[in-house]
């Protein structure tokens, strides 16, 4: 069964870049697509971008100057790098692979989620 | 971008109660709609997918329904653990969008 753990600094300075890790266990990173997804703190949820393995990449408009998502298979983790971050950039970091089948596309599973504070 | 818009935003009922919810998206997304569960300082949980296939190991009285822009979400008889807030999300185009949230509470 696959799950996803994220990692990195839980508090980023304004202007700063955010950085973190998905590691995924109990399967491979290969031949699937990894999304991010974030939550502000009591609001709902924003999809941030998607990997898939063969090297493409996907970003919400609203982020794509500052987004990178990109991979490491010898690894077998994904990782986020957010630049420039503001305030609103505070929220629940979630990792989650990101299901792609004939009938349609969904997120499972999803890792616990980290929390990012950006503030001085 | 696909605008999704859940109503209600909250609602109250009680154990037993059947409940439904409700999806609109601003212009056809077919069947790419899903639904995920969130419980308070959890991660979301994938419900429904395609609409209105149930993912494995979900409890049968969720139930899915809809195509185009209108959706529905029904629990048929409301248990203690599903107080918690349900998402629904295209998947149809990028950027990938959820709805706003309906938050279930005890009544």
């Amino acid at each position: 069964q696959v799950q996803l753990q994220e990692s990195g600094p839980g508090l980023v300075k304004p202007s700063e870049t955010l950085s973190l890790t998905c590691t995924v266990s109990g399967g491979s990173i290969s031949s699937h697509y990894w999304s991010w997804i974030r939550q502000p703190p009591g609001k709902g949820l924003e999809w941030i971008g998607y990997f898939y393995y063969g090297g493409s990449t996907n970003y919400n408009p609203s982020l794509k100057s500052r987004v990178t998502i990109s991979t490491d298979t010898s690894k077998n983790h994904f990782s986020l790098k957010l630049t420039s971050v503001t305030g609103a950039d505070t929220a629940v970091y979630y990792c989650a692979r990101d299901q792609v089948k004939p009938t349609g596309n969904w997120f499972d599973p999803w890792g616990q989620g980290t929390l990012v504070t950006v503030s001085s | 971008d696909i605008q999704m818009t859940q109503s209600p935003s909250s609602l109250s009922a009680s154990v037993g109660d059947g409940v439904t919810i409700s999806c609109r998206a601003s212009q056809s997304v077919g069947t790419y709609l899903n639904w995920y569960q969130q419980r308070p300082g959890r991660a979301p949980e994938l419900l429904i997918y395609s609409a209105s296939s149930l993912q494995s190991g979900v409890p049968l009285r969720f139930s899915g329904s809809g195509s185009g822009t209108d959706f529905t979400l029904t629990i048929s008889s409301l248990q203690p653990e599903d107080f918690a807030t349900y998402y629904c999300q295209q998947s149809y185009s990028t950027p990938k969008t959820f709805g706003q949230g309906t938050k279930v509470e005890i009544k």
